[in-house]
Parts: structure tokens; sequence; C-alpha cells
């Protein structure tokens, strides 16, 4: 089945630390870009990270440049994302979602809910 | 970064009816390369991930119902939903990805009058 599969979504102090997982399966994973979008409560889809299919560039939103690492393991089909230095205002659904040659998000995992509260 | 404007922000539209929904981009999504627009609308459902409806700006996703249409070039799109069903009560976001970041507009829900 194709699918993406996120994991390690918690409940975290401010200013701690959580690394996101993204299990792809049922599609060559090391030939698409993936990304990583948010939705905090009552609010839209916010675009947070990019990665290219080889790993090689990444994208970040200027509300987590310097604090989020987006990275891939094409060995193991997985995408990461680790947070560091985490806020309240990021607490949201974080989701993976696969592109399509490079344009569209066909495909998005159903999503970890990160916490950041004390 | 490319800002995408939605409108309008909510729409209550009765059983049955049409629903309208428009989207700016802040520029040009025209992609050179096989002159098309690169706009995709998808749903959004309480507690469900985002789902493609429609991409290059008009082309359904397989498995859409064909009630979903996408329409317009340049900077000015429109997504209809025909004879509005019960299960379409939903948030709609546009999204371009003719470059990085790929950005949503805010979004437009839309429920039964």
């Amino acid at each position: 089945e194709v699918q993406l599969v996120e994991s390690g979504g918690d409940l975290v102090q401010p200013g701690g630390s959580l690394r996101l997982s993204c299990s792809a399966s049922g599609f060559l994973f090391s030939s698409y870009g993936m990304h990583w979008v948010r939705q905090a409560p009552g609010r839209g889809l916010e675009y947070v990270s990019a990665i290219t299919y080889d790993g090689h560039s990444t994208y970040y939103a200027d509300s987590v440049k310097g604090r989020f690492t987006i990275s891939r393991d094409n060995s193991k089909n997985t995408l990461f994302l680790q947070m560091t230095s985490l806020r309240p205002d990021d607490t949201a659904v974080y989701y993976c979602a696969k592109d399509l040659g490079d344009w569209f998000f066909d495909l998005w995992g159903r999503g970890t809910l990160v916490t950041v509260s004390s | 970064d490319i800002e995408m404007t939605q409108s309008p922000d909510y729409l209550a539209v009765p059983l049955g009816e049409r629903a309208t929904i428009n989207c700016k981009p802040s520029q040009s999504v025209l992609y050179s390369s096989n002159n098309k627009d690169s706009l995709a609308w998808y749903q959004k459902k309480p507690g469900q991930p985002p789902q493609l409806l429609i991409y290059w700006a008009s082309t359904r996703e397989s498995g859409v119902p064909d009630r979903f249409s996408g329409s317009g070039s340049g900077t000015d799109f429109t997504l209809t939903i025909n004879n509005l069903q019960a299960e379409d009560v939903a948030v709609y976001y546009c999204q371009q990805y003719y470059s990085t970041p790929r950005t949503f507009g805010q979004g437009t829900k839309v429920e039964i009058k």
C-alpha cells in the first residue's frame, strides 16, 4: 500500500527538542522530493520544510530556520524533522507529504501532533 | 515568496447548489515548460490529512467526483463545487507549486446553509 506514516509527536516543554519521522512505503521513496507541512490549532496549512529526492537541497520557512533540520534516509525510506528550541507557537499537527515530479503533493501522511507547553 | 490569497474565508451554500472559491497568487505561476499553471486545490476535513483535488489548475485527481472543477489562469483561479453534498463540508486550500516555498492560501471553509 502506498502510504506515509508520521511518528514522534509528543508533549514537550518550551526549549525542548523532538525528532519526527515519516516512514514511506509502496513507492520508490528515493525518487521524490518530500515536505513537512503543519497546521496549528484553528489555523491554516503552513509550509515548513522541504528536501530534494537526493537530500542535497533543503528549504526552511523563516519561522523554523535555524531550529529545525530536515533529512532523509533513502536506504530506510524515512524522512525526518529534527526540531530544537521548540516554542509554544510550534504546537501543531505535522504532516509529511510527497511531491509528484517536484510539483503538487499527491500523498500525505495522517499527521503527528506536537504540543509545546509547560 | 508567492503569496496566495483566497476569497471568501467562509461560504455557506444550500445542499445541491454551487460553491465557488477564488484564489489569487501574487504573481504568475505559469510553468513555461508545459504552459500550464502550477496551481493545486486540496480539501481538508478535521482529523484527516489534506486531499489533492485538482492540479495544473484544472486537472481533476483520480477518484475525485466530477462535481469538483478548477479553472482560471494568470493570477485568477477558481474552484467550483457543483451540486454541493454534505460530505463536501471542509476547508479548501489552493497552493502554488511554481516555486519553493510551495505556499498555501489561507483556506476557505465551506458549510451547508
